[in-house]
């Protein structure tokens, strides 16, 4: 079955360490997506990239790094100078940027303590 | 500021009861407008879509919403609500005529609880 695998489900690191989240999709799809899930808040989008070797910053990239060197992967890097790292993060992709349904992963919860 | 405001946090019914969820939205210009369920242990899934035509619009499993431009509003409602509704469910709305889901924003989620 096609679809976006996150790994892994539950993530736990220390302050000051930066961590890279996994999302890989067998859609074929040309866009992906992080957005990041607070309680009592939606989904805020942290970077998105439209094609290979290219992405953008979102609403909340600070303290986040991506790549996107291949079609079906696009890592999410939380680094140490996220202020507020702890969350729950969703990758997210869709054949192009407009039109067409977005589909999601399962998600990471990331813990920082 | 854009925005997208979802009534209730939480909806507790029981079975057969009607469910209407409230989303309103902020955003400037032509909308694509969508709800979005996440059903326990599974990942966020397209319900329905709006993007021009009859703004009543039907979606899987028996849903279905209604976009009020005049309102600003694109409520979700079910006739009569099953055990298995039970989910989280997130209203989105994006821009029309640009398109982009990189413009989407999401409201904060409404918890469907439904009790045989």
């Amino acid at each position: 079955d096609g679809g976006i695998t996150q790994s892994p489900k539950y993530l736990f690191r220390k302050e000051g360490q930066n961590v890279t989240l996994s999302c890989e999709q067998n859609l074929n799809h040309d866009a992906m997506y992080w957005y990041r899930q607070d309680p009592g808040q939606g989904l805020r989008l942290i970077y998105y990239s439209q094609i290979v070797n290219d992405f953008q910053k979102g609403d909340i990239a600070e303290g986040y790094s991506v790549s996107r060197e291949k079609k079906e992967s696009f890592p999410l890097t939380v680094t140490s100078a996220q202020k507020n790292p702890t969350a729950f993060y969703l990758c997210a992709s869709s054949i192009g940027l407009s039109n067409s349904p977005l589909h999601f992963g399962n998600g990471t919860r990331l813990t920082v303590t | 500021a854009q925005s997208v405001s979802q009534h209730n946090h939480h909806v507790i019914l029981s079975e057969a009861a009607s469910l209407e969820l409230g989303c309103n939205y902020s955003y400037g210009g032509t909308v694509n407008l969508f709800w979005y369920v996440q059903y326990p242990g599974q990942h966020l899934q397209l319900l329905l879509k709006y993007f021009s035509g009859d703004p009543l619009v039907k979606g899987i499993k028996g849903f279905e919403a209604e976009f009020i431009k005049s309102k600003f509003s694109f409520n979700l409602r079910k006739p009569s609500v099953q055990w298995s509704d039970t989910a989280e469910y997130f209203c989105a709305v994006g821009p029309g005529v640009e398109g982009g889901y990189n413009k989407l924003i999401f409201g904060a989620g409404t918890r469907l609880a439904v009790h045989p």
